[in-house]
């Protein structure tokens, strides 16, 4: 079975400056999608950005780009020029079987970003 | 409609009683996911339907837990006899996806939860 494992509970980071959130994984497929979704207090949850693990090119969004690294298994998470509305509950995802009927989700147990003004 | 609809917003029930929580998903989404969210946790996987079929159970945690879309559109999450353990925030999910083709495009619209309380 997959695991998602995110180690860091929490982290904080300056308005405007960079922060990396951390994600590992387990698996012994070899074709495969990771998310990263976004929880703020609202409950909402935001899908922030998605990697497909056939491509090499790490995935971008605006301000959000990943740091995938399949042989490691390691799917990070970069927030350029943090914002206030960043802070949030993040959490990193794995879905296997891209091509089949198996779509269901796997999430990490989230970490908490802060965001200092 | 536009999102993925999820009722009551919050439930509070007494240990022992059966509750059933609804989920409307984006008009002509095939696959309806549900999850549950333990506090400070991430979901867990519990069932998924493509269209009325139910295509995974295995995360339901025990026989007092079940799903049903009979319509392949709205769908209720049943637990009968209730127990503390069942609190949780309740998720409802849905995607275009259907049988086959390219899955890994279609991503999840997520509801906003119905955040179970057991008494």
């Amino acid at each position: 079975a997959q695991t998602v494992t995110q180690s860091q509970p929490e982290m904080s980071v300056q308005e405007a400056e960079t922060v990396t959130l951390s994600c590992t994984y387990d698996t012994s497929e070899s074709d495969y999608y990771l998310f990263w979704y976004k929880q703020p207090p609202s409950r909402q949850m935001i899908l922030v950005i998605r990697q497909e693990a056939y491509k090499q090119q790490n995935a971008t969004e605006n301000r959000f780009s990943v740091n995938f690294q399949k042989a490691a298994k390691s799917f990070s998470l970069k927030i350029s020029d943090s914002q206030l509305g960043d802070a949030a509950m993040y959490f990193c995802a794995y879905r296997s079987d891209p091509t089949g009927a198996n779509s269901k989700l796997t999430f990490g147990k989230g970490i908490t970003l802060s965001v200092r003004p | 409609g536009a999102g993925v609809s999820q009722s009551p917003r919050y439930k509070v029930t007494k240990r022992g009683q059966d509750v059933a929580l609804r989920c409307d998903p984006i008009s002509g989404h095939v696959s309806l996911y549900w999850y549950r969210q333990a506090l400070g946790q991430g979901p867990e996987f519990l069932t998924y339907f493509n269209y009325e079929a139910q295509q995974d159970k295995s995360g339901l945690p025990n026989d007092r837990f079940s799903a049903e879309r009979p319509e392949g559109s709205i769908s209720t999450l049943t637990i009968q006899r209730t127990e503390q353990r069942d609190s949780a925030m309740y998720r409802c999910a849905s995607s275009l996806g259907g049988i086959g083709g390219q899955w890994g495009n279609y991503g999840y619209t997520f509801g906003s939860g119905t955040r179970l309380t057991v008494v």
